[in-house]
């Protein structure tokens, strides 16, 4: 089955304790980004990827960083989270740069 | 820079109302448009998309959306909902001018439908 797969779901962490969320997708997508939904506000775009080893900042790009090492991988690393990182977050990946976005499920991260 | 707007942030229909709801972009060259929709609880799913060709898509579960290039909108439509359509509606868009890289959603619509 095709999928986006994000761990973890549900997280509660306290300010500055660094946190990785991972996800990885199995249809060879070279595509794949990080979004964080707030009410009100959408989805923004955080970190983008277009392959292995090439990633650009999104709209939301400050307190987060990523890698692509790998084509199926692209966790999202909070190196200090803060409070203002409480959100929803969703990875999703395309097979090309027009094509439609497949989403993993959502991590939940509050931040304390 | 590119963004889009859902003038409708929370709709309320009953059974069998008809539904229009607003997305205008921002953008002038060329587009490539998206609705996705998220279920309580759920991620998002695509509903429609245009990339070009026939202005009128149609998609999933009796969606459509019409892509007026003049007005900049891509307004999504669905003749009679359903409660099974309560959800969050978001309009996306990718351009040209960013390889199509950047994909900029609007704030979203709620929609709650009554039985």
């Amino acid at each position: 089955e095709a999928q986006v797969t994000q761990n973890p779901r549900y997280l509660i962490t306290v300010t500055g304790k660094k946190l990785t969320v991972t996800c990885s997708q199995n249809m060879n997508h070279e595509y794949m980004s990080w979004y964080r939904q707030d009410p009100g506000l959408g989805l923004r775009q955080i970190y983008y990827s277009m392959n292995v080893e090439v990633t650009d900042k999104g709209d939301v790009p400050e307190g987060y960083k990523v890698s692509r090492k790998e084509k199926r991988n692209f966790p999202l690393i909070l190196e200090s989270p803060s409070p203002n990182q409480t959100s929803l977050y969703f990875c999703a990946s395309r097979e090309s740069p027009a094509g439609e976005l497949f989403f993993g499920e959502g991590s939940r991260l509050t931040v304390l | 820079a590119q963004s889009v707007s859902q003038h409708n942030h929370h709709v309320i229909l009953s059974e069998a109302a008809s539904l229009e709801l607003g997305c205008n972009y921002s953008y002038g060259g060329t587009v490539n448009l998206f609705w996705y929709v998220q279920y309580p609880g759920q991620h998002l799913q695509l509903l429609l998309k245009y990339f070009s060709g026939d202005p009128l898509v149609k998609g999933i579960k009796g969606f459509e959306a019409e892509f007026i290039k003049s007005k900049f909108s891509f307004n999504l439509r669905k003749p009679s909902v359903q409660w099974s359509d309560t959800a969050e509606y978001f309009c996306a868009v990718t351009s040209a001018s960013g390889g199509y890289q950047k994909v900029t959603f609007g704030t979203g619509t709620k929609l709650q439908v009554i039985p």
